[in-house]
């Protein structure tokens, strides 16, 4: 049982190029999230999934697209980057969205943008 | 809308030594809260919560108590080891509508643990 899983661990992109972050999770939960880390700032959230077929924006969406691909994964793509964009992006699932589940989270991905 | 305050870090304590991180909230109705804790080069991990009033969480050695008259849920352990150096962060959930899909997080809180 992994828990929530991301790729890749680390990425350096130059300006302008586009990436996607992968990120997995197999403990069937239905509510997925992307989340950045910028330092003296805790977590945002970007976006997150509901259930399967369904996403939303949250407080920073500008700049990113995500997929709900299935259940199990969640997809968050980097169009054009930019350095404002240099962060390090955490995934997480809970079982549904209500706010007193626990948000299980992955490793993080850690992005550069030069 | 929702928003989270704690205390600045870092902070620096002795081992054995009582632990105390503030964390005061703003939020329409009846949040849940939370404590998640990251340890260096990890994700973010779930200490312990509270979903309602006078709730007491607890985990580890932790302990937090959701006092809905001060908006507050401080971050309390009697006696802390090196290996709870890590950062702290102090989060809520709203508890109907879209906003109970976002956690509203404050800014962490860095604790170092000497010998």
């Amino acid at each position: 049982n992994a828990g929530v899983t991301q790729t890749p661990k680390f990425q350096v992109l130059k300006t302008g190029q586009s990436m996607t972050l992968q990120c997995a999770q197999d403990m069937n939960h239905n509510s997925m999230y992307w989340y950045r880390q910028d330092p003296g700032m805790g977590l945002r959230l970007i976006y997150y999934s509901a259930s399967e077929g369904t996403t939303d924006k949250g407080e920073v969406p500008n700049g990113y697209n995500v997929s709900r691909l299935n259940k199990r994964e969640f997809s968050l793509r980097l169009e054009s980057a930019a350095p404002s964009q240099t962060s390090v992006y955490f995934c997480a699932s809970s079982e549904r969205g209500q706010g007193y589940n626990e948000q299980y989270f992955g490793p993080g991905t850690r992005l550069t943008v030069t | 809308g929702n928003s989270v305050t704690q205390m600045e870090g870092p902070v620096t304590l002795s081992e054995e030594a009582f632990l105390t991180i503030n964390c005061t909230y703003t939020a329409t109705g009846y949040p849940s809260l939370f404590w998640y804790v990251q340890y260096p080069g990890e994700g973010l991990q779930l200490l312990l919560k509270a979903t309602k009033a006078d709730d007491k969480g607890s985990n580890k050695g932790f302990e937090a108590t959701y006092r809905k008259e001060t908006t507050s849920f401080h971050l309390e352990k009697g006696s802390v080891q090196v290996s709870d150096s890590a950062v702290y962060f102090c989060a809520l959930s709203g508890n109907s509508g879209a906003g109970s899909y976002q956690l509203t997080f404050g800014k962490g809180t860095k604790l170092s643990v000497i010998p």
